[in-house]
């Protein structure tokens, strides 16, 4: 089944405790991105990448580490978490760089930063 | 920068009724408009899209209208079912552009039974 896989589903931490959130696609897509969505602002996009080693920023972008080692994985790293970043997370792939072409969402994660 | 709205944050439906979901956009070099879904714990799931050469198409119960000239774009659900209780939102997105499609805030659609 084609699919955007995120890790975890829910996640609670502390200010300043490093993190990763996990995304991987079985689609060989090229495009991949990470959006936050907060409640009266919808979908904001923190960082995307266009293909392997190839990654850029959105419109949110700090506080937020991206890598693209692999075609498949797009992990989210938060350094230092703030309570600020207290959010609900997508990572999001489409076969075409996302100019034109349907984003495939993952189910999401919802982070909880004391 | 520009941004995609919405005009009614809650929409509300009886069931079998048709639904009618507008969304307006200021970017007028967007030319791929997209609609998604998303059911409650849920990611967004894409519905329906339309490229700019177009002013409607239509899918499964669904038809997006768009309309460049007032910039606006409409997604219409036909015999609105408890099923589609979700919220939707439209995104724009500018071939040539910039990597970052923008996303409206969402309309609450609300099918009774």
């Amino acid at each position: 089944e084609a699919q955007v896989t995120q890790n975890p589903r829910y996640l609670i931490t502390v200010t300043g405790k490093k993190l990763t959130v996990t995304c991987s696609q079985n689609m060989n897509h090229e495009y991949m991105s990470w959006y936050r969505q907060d409640p009266g602002l919808g979908l904001r996009q923190i960082y995307y990448s266009m293909n392997v080693e190839v990654t850029d920023k959105g419109d949110v972008p700090e506080g937020y580490k991206v890598s693209r080692k692999e075609k498949r994985n797009f992990p989210l790293i938060l350094e230092s978490p703030s309570p600020n970043q207290t959010s609900l997370y997508f990572c999001a792939s489409s076969s075409s760089a996302g100019l034109g072409e349907k984003l495939f969402f993952g189910s999401g994660t919802q982070l909880s930063v004391l | 920068g520009e941004s995609v709205g919405l005009h009614l944050p809650t929409l509300s439906v009886q069931e079998g009724d048709n639904s009618i979901i507008n969304c307006a956009y200021s970017n007028s070099a967007s030319d791929y408009f997209i609609w998604y879904k998303q059911e409650s714990g849920k990611g967004p799931q894409f519905i329906i899209d339309i490229r700019s050469n177009m002013d409607k198409r239509q899918g499964q119960r669904v038809t997006v209208l768009l309309n460049k000239t007032v910039k606006h774009l409409s997604l219409q659900i036909a015999a609105t079912q408890p099923g589609d209780s979700a919220v939707y939102f439209c995104a724009e997105n500018r071939s040539g552009g910039s990597y970052i499609p923008t996303f409206g805030r969402g309309t609450s659609l609300i099918v009774h039974p």
